[in-house]
């Protein structure tokens, strides 16, 4: 099974300010015949299903805001949050599909 | 527009055994994979399973073996989640989740929380 690992666990910010949270996959999630990394990135936010921020590690779901952007290859993974707002409080989660069992990140919790 | 309307929620008793269902519409059922995903309070986002409606193709993750049963109806564009010998570290959101190929989780439906308490 492909082991995500993130960090922090918890991460907390100013209004405005920048969040970094890292991602480290056990084995490569490059999809070399598709020249894609099966990495997503996910918002959670209490009684909601999450929402994929980010996908193929770096592509934008349509309607996110461009303060998010998700960047890295093979196993190591960034999401970066500019310009914090108190909309982004939730909890983050780095999510591979490259292979069954389809696994998550732990979580990253970010708080103003 | 696509949709995924999960059944209502549950409160079972250990040893029990769960069923709920998730009815898709705005598109054809055969044509996307449909997983399962929980999240157990405090706890994080946890991969159930797999299945392929347009041939019952299934997986689930190892932990579920032999408690897990994925079903789908073709006549009626429904996915079911079963669960049995249920314990009480099964409470959780239960999701179901289309998948929109290579870009991987595409639309969710809302969740059905499930209680496991004697």
């Amino acid at each position: 099974d492909i082991v995500l690992t993130q960090s922090p666990d918890s991460l907390a910010v100013s209004l405005g300010e920048r969040a970094t949270i890292n991602c480290k996959s056990s084995q490569s999630v490059f999809y070399t015949s598709g020249n894609k990394n099966y990495l997503a990135w996910f918002q959670h936010k209490p009684g909601q299903p999450p929402k994929k921020l980010i996908y193929w590690a770096s592509t934008r779901e349509s309607g996110v805001p461009d303060r998010f952007s998700g960047s890295g290859s093979g196993t190591d993974f960034t999401l970066t949050i500019r310009n914090v707002q108190a909309e982004d409080v939730a909890v983050y989660y780095c999510h591979q599909y490259y292979s069954t069992p389809w696994t998550f990140g732990q979580g990253t919790k970010v708080e103003i | 527009e696509v949709q995924l309307v999960q059944s209502g929620s549950e409160v079972k008793k250990p040893g029990t055994t769960l069923r709920i269902s998730c009815r898709i519409s705005g598109y054809n059922f055969n044509d996307y994979y449909l997983h399962w995903v929980r999240q157990a309070p405090g706890k994080g986002l946890e991969w159930v399973g797999l299945i392929d409606p347009a041939d019952a193709e299934r997986k689930n993750a190892e932990k579920f073996r032999g408690r897990v049963t994925l079903t789908a109806d073709t006549s009626t564009d429904t996915a079911y989640l079963g669960l049995r010998s249920l314990r009480s570290d099964d409470t959780a959101f239960y999701y179901c989740v289309r998948v929109g190929g290579s870009i991987g989780f595409d639309h969710w439906g809302q969740g059905t929380l499930v209680t496991v308490s004697s």
